[in-house]
């Protein structure tokens, strides 16, 4: 089974600067994809960002991009520019391409902006 | 992009009683659409998947004649909370594939359901 570990349940961030937001997981598989998504007041689940296990190169999407290290199993996002908008739940979120196709989350990490 | 609709946002139920809940892509088919449950500050947890025209697939804990899910059509699955307790109450999230193939893998999330058992 898959496990998906987000070691810090909060962040905070001033508006501009950046922040990271870690997450490991684990796994035997070898063909999976990532994801990054965003839990505002709403409670809405937006996709932020996706990456590919067999792409060596990180996903960049924006303001958003990944560090991902596939041999330490980690996939952390970066987030640059910080604005107040940006301030929710972000999840990590891993998907065995060989197993049903569900997604399995991390704990969740709440990010604050600050103005 | 792909939508999926879900209702009700908020139902509140008394106890003993049974609700449902809908989950629709608006735009697109669903063969395989998923549910979750979400306790405050917590995780989503997924229950079931949900593929049409067969059984759902329940994760262990989670009890299918408590919650039972029916995907009738390519749009359209359902989770019944039955004869709801306190307990249940949550938030219950589905979300669908949206993907267009392999290498377009994406899920569409509904907004949510809370529900409240009184």
């Amino acid at each position: 089974a898959q496990t998906v570990t987000q070691s810090q349940p909060e962040m905070s961030v001033q508006e501009a600067e950046t922040v990271t937001l870690s997450c490991t997981y684990d796994t035997s598989e070898n063909n999976y994809y990532l994801f990054w998504y965003k839990q505002p007041p709403s409670r809405q689940m937006i996709l932020v960002i996706r990456q590919e296990a067999y792409k060596q190169q990180n996903a960049t999407e924006n303001r958003f991009s990944v560090n991902f290290q596939k041999a330490a199993k980690s996939f952390s996002l970066k987030i640059s520019d910080s604005q107040l908008g940006d301030t929710a739940m972000y999840f990590c979120a891993f998907m065995n391409n060989n197993a049903g196709n569900m997604l399995t989350f991390g704990g969740g990490t709440r990010l604050m902006v600050k103005p | 992009g792909a939508v999926v609709s879900q209702h009700p946002s908020r139902v509140i139920c008394k106890s003993g009683t049974s609700v449902k809940i809908e989950c629709r892509s608006l735009d697109f088919q669903a063969t395989t659409m998923f549910w979750y449950r979400q306790f405050p500050k917590q995780s989503l947890m997924l229950m079931a998947t949900s593929n049409e025209g067969s059984k759902a697939t329940y994760e262990q804990g989670v009890e299918k004649d408590k919650f039972l899910i029916n995907h009738a059509s390519l749009t359209l699955s359902t989770l019944t909370v039955t004869s709801a307790h306190p307990e249940d109450s949550s938030f219950y999230i589905c979300s669908a594939r949206d993907g267009g193939g392999p290498r377009n893998y994406g899920y569409t999330f509904g907004s949510g359901t809370r529900l409240t058992v009184v």
